[in-house]
């Protein structure tokens, strides 16, 4: 079975601090995706920055990167320079492929950006 | 549309009655996702279309839950004698090339069932 943990329901951090959050995942395909999305109050699911396990290189989207440890299957996301829009569920996730490329998600980490 | 479109945004239903949230895709978009998320929780899968064809619906929790997508576009998710445990916010998801563009997700359905 594919799953995937997140073992910090909430973490707080102050503006322009850096965060990062936790996620694990298990699966035996040797190619799949990762993605982190943010979900405000408004309760969009947003792109926030994605991982194709095949390419070593860590993902940058502006202040957010990922650590990507494909042997440990381990996949965090750190946030630099903090803002109060950034204050959100968190969700990470995870496609294998198949016929149905659904994604699969963590329980999410309540992140709040203090001033 | 600019976005993917859920309607309406929130409902309540007396237990027993019968519910139909509607998504309406962005234009073009083959893929088709609904998801179901529990308070504090992370979206569970309930089904997929590509195009009109449902092609897996192995996460609809019981055969009172039903989806339709009869023309390749608009979506509907049918709860037929609602029950408590059906409240939860339901979100839908569209793709064109999901390894190249992702998934755009609606703000959601919040279905409460009193």
């Amino acid at each position: 079975a594919q799953t995937v943990t997140q073992s910090q329901p909430e973490m707080s951090v102050q503006e322009a601090e850096t965060v990062t959050l936790s996620c694990t995942y298990d699966t035996s395909e040797s190619n799949y995706y990762l993605f982190w999305y943010k979900q405000p109050p408004s309760r969009q699911m947003i792109l926030v920055i994605r991982q194709e396990a095949y390419k070593q290189q860590n993902a940058t989207e502006n202040r957010f990167s990922v650590n990507f440890q494909k042997a440990a299957k381990s996949f965090s996301l750190k946030i630099s320079d903090s803002q109060l829009g950034d204050t959100a569920m968190y969700f990470c996730a995870f496609i294998y492929g198949g016929a149905t490329n659904k994604l699969i998600f963590g329980t999410g980490t309540l992140l709040a950006v203090q001033p | 549309g600019a976005g993917v479109s859920q309607s309406p945004r929130y409902k309540v239903a007396k237990r027993g009655q019968d519910v139909a949230l509607r998504c309406d895709p962005i234009s073009g978009h083959v893929s088709l996702f609904w998801y179901q998320q529990a308070l504090g929780q992370g979206p569970e899968f309930l089904t997929y279309f590509q195009n009109e064809a449902q092609l897996d619906k192995s996460g609809l929790p019981s055969d009172r839950f039903f989806a339709e997508r009869p023309e390749g576009s608009v979506s509907t998710l049918k709860i037929q004698r609602t029950q408590q445990e059906d409240s939860a916010v339901y979100l839908c998801a569209s793709s064109r090339n999901w390894d190249r563009d992702g998934y755009t997700f609606g703000s959601g359905t919040r279905l409460t069932v009193v």
